[in-house]
């Protein structure tokens, strides 16, 4: 096992245009998360799957991101209409959890988005 | 999830002890306290977790205030691949639903280590 894999590594775009972003989390590892980091400041929590179940989206993802995580396996963060805000490196990261707050998280190299 | 407050930034020197100090004065009964770090052009990785007693495992070392309302992360003999951004959050085990599940990341503290 090689830990969380994420494609592409870097990403540029034009404004408009659409991406998506595929995340390859650690095998059996039931939660998947995405998180968004822009320069200098700490990761923020994007949303969140329990299985194939999206539990928790933040209010940070608006109606230009959509999340998937079919078969409960990899995901794909799509971002339409890209906007220059969206410039950012997109973390995923996963765990293997039965509840509580004491699960580990696995975070993978991120995918960095340059919106021109 | 509870706030916590680190420094912007510390410097070491390689092969000595660093103490990483964080503030979580609204720590609730049933937080954990957390440490991720985050390595240049990488995702953030755990380091050490704990509740109320202190813990050591192979990376650090995890001192809790009695009152829980401080703790520190003790690198024991920092190397240059240890200059990284220390993030200290609180998970409350009993957000409710689901929530538990996120990291709430401040903006951390820049650890530099000088050879």
């Amino acid at each position: 096992d090689t830990g969380v894999s994420q494609n592409p590594r870097h990403k540029i775009t034009k404004r408009g245009q659409n991406v998506t972003f595929r995340c390859d989390p650690i095998s059996e590892h039931n939660r998947l998360y995405w998180y968004r980091q822009t320069l200098g400041q700490g990761p923020e929590f994007l949303t969140y799957f329990q299985n194939e179940a999206q539990l928790e989206k933040s209010r940070l993802l608006s109606d230009r991101f959509s999340a998937e995580r079919p078969k409960g396996s990899f995901s794909t963060l799509e971002i339409q209409r890209t906007e220059q805000g969206d410039s950012a490196m997109y973390l995923c990261a996963s765990s293997l959890s039965s509840g509580g707050a004491t699960d580990t998280q696995y975070f993978g190299p991120g995918t960095r988005l340059t919106v021109l | 999830d509870a706030k916590t407050t680190q420094p912007n930034s510390m410097e070491s020197n390689e092969e000595e002890p660093v103490h990483l100090p964080c503030n979580h004065s609204t720590i609730s009964g049933t937080d954990y306290i957390h440490w991720y770090r985050q390595l240049p052009s990488q995702g953030p990785e755990y380091v050490i977790h704990g509740l109320t007693s202190n813990v050591n495992n192979r990376m650090a070392s995890l001192a809790i205030a009695e009152d829980r309302k401080s703790s520190t992360l003790i690198l024991h003999r920092a190397t240059l691949r240890d200059a990284a951004v220390y993030y200290c959050i609180l998970r409350d085990v009993y957000a409710g639903g689901t929530s538990y599940g996120k990291l709430t990341f401040g903006q951390g503290t820049i650890l530099t280590v000088h050879p």
